[in-house]
């Protein structure tokens, strides 16, 4: 079975700038959910899909956005790019369901300059 | 206070060595609570875990939780120095959300 692929894996914007992160779930998983990893702050939540609807919600500001598509893919999208945003974005694949076992993907390393 | 307490380490040991890596939190309603084990430029690989209070063993890994003072082990028996990573425990909440609350993280160094 494939696990979860994250696309591009690296990135490099401008402050100001905006960028759609993409990322392909499980096969048969319904939830996506992203977090934000940097050394000073670990692993944050950032927000959970499931089938097309988002269930909860991180202390993330309204800049970062994500929707999933019916296959159950997933973007996420940060608006006006600041260098804190610079970070390791990861995504996880679950059934959505108990024990929520979540499976991670590769992640995308943002560095915004 | 934070949710999820972990001391950073590094713990450094040495090959064959049984290492207890632990975690505290502070939220009495986690019922789930997940070990995940992260290389360096790698995304994080589920381990194993535990429902509620209890042991649960899967090969060279223990994983223990003791609700009544909050506290979560991972022990590795024989330890590798493929073992060598980041160890982070993840509890969340029977809530319908998948949603993991991570401690920072503890790096273990295994030397041959």
């Amino acid at each position: 079975k494939a696990g979860v692929t994250q696309t591009p894996r690296y990135l490099i914007k401008t402050r100001g700038q905006q960028v759609t992160l993409s990322c392909s779930p499980i096969s048969g998983h319904r939830s996506v959910s992203w977090y934000q990893q940097t050394p000073g702050q670990g692993l944050q939540f950032l927000f959970e899909y499931f089938s097309e609807t988002q269930r909860n919600k991180g202390n993330f500001p309204g800049r970062f956005s994500g929707r999933q598509f019916s296959n159950s893919r997933s973007e996420m999208n940060v608006s006006t790019l600041e260098l804190g945003d610079s970070a390791l974005y990861l995504c996880a694949s679950s059934l959505g369901r108990a024990p929520y076992e979540q499976y991670f993907g590769p992640g995308t390393r943002l560095t915004v300059t | 206070q934070k949710e999820v307490e972990q001391d950073p380490g590094p713990l450094s040991v040495p090959e064959g060595a049984i290492v207890s890596l632990n975690c505290t939190y502070s939220n009495s309603a986690f019922q789930y609570f997940m070990w995940y084990r992260q290389y360096s430029r790698k995304g994080p690989e589920l381990l194993m875990y535990t429902y509620s209070s209890g042991n649960k063993e899967d090969g060279r890994f223990t994983a223990q939780v003791d609700k009544s003072s909050k506290y979560i082990s991972l022990f590795i028996r024989d330890s590798q120095p493929s073992d060598s990573a980041t160890y982070l425990c993840a509890p969340l909440m029977n809530s319908g959300y998948s949603t993991l609350t991570f401690g920072k993280g503890t790096m273990l160094l295994v030397s041959p």
